[in-house]
């Protein structure tokens, strides 16, 4: 069974810092994985979707990578801005490709 | 143009009611879901559904229940609502298969 683990829960850094945030996955026969970023009493905006096959896709200042040999995915944010504050959630999909598996969030908070 | 779309925001009803939540995608997708997020802000999948199978995820009790009108449409019935079905609902569309799902802004379904 599938499970999603992310660290930290909670990260708070000065803005124009660069920042790694952290996922990893039980099954390494995974398919492919998504980020997404979710505000306070707001909906899921997909950030990146990385297929199985790729090792990273890159969105402007977000970079995220993926190893299935160690189990895990990283989102890179490059020079954080106050507006980045949210909650990043990774997600992989299930072996049958019909769900997302989500981890519990990584909050991010970016003082200026 | 809002790509997925929920009504109502927000549902404040009283134990034993039945009651419904629409979710519309205008994306061409296949497949659309229904996904619940808890008090703990944890997002877990409920059913997906596209025009040859529904997947419902063993957890969910039989009270809800996913009715498709047509391939654009996925509400949510839900009946005798109990304290516990608090939650925000949580509807997604993608094409068939392991790509990118595409979220609506949710349903903060309170039970009182």
């Amino acid at each position: 069974k599938q499970e999603v683990t992310q660290i930290p829960a909670a990260l708070s850094v000065p803005e124009g810092e660069n920042l790694v945030l952290n996922c990893s996955f039980t099954d390494s026969a995974i398919y492919n994985l998504q980020w997404f970023r979710q505000d306070p009493g707001k909906g899921l905006t997909s950030l990146l979707l990385i297929q199985s096959s790729q090792r990273e896709q890159t969105s402007g200042r977000l970079n995220a990578s993926l190893d299935k040999s160690s189990g895990r995915s990283t989102l890179y944010i490059a020079a954080s801005q106050p507006g980045d504050s949210a909650t990043y959630l990774c997600a992989f999909f299930n072996q049958a490709g019909t769900a997302l598996i989500f981890g519990k969030g990584t909050t991010l908070s970016v003082s200026s | 143009d809002t790509a997925v779309s929920q009504t109502p925001k927000y549902l404040v009803t009283q134990m034993g009611n039945d009651k419904s939540i629409k979710c519309e995608q205008n994306l061409g997708h296949d497949t659309m879901y229904w996904y619940k997020q808890d008090s703990k802000k944890f997002l877990k999948i409920m059913f997906s559904y596209n025009n040859k199978e529904l997947i419902i995820n063993e957890t969910v009790p039989n009270r809800f229940s996913p009715k498709s009108p047509d391939k654009a449409h996925l509400n949510l019935h839900i009946n005798s609502l109990e304290l516990g079905d608090s939650a925000v609902y949580f509807c997604a569309s993608s094409r068939a298969g392991a790509h990118e799902q595409y979220f609506g802004p949710g349903t903060r379904l309170t039970v009182t």
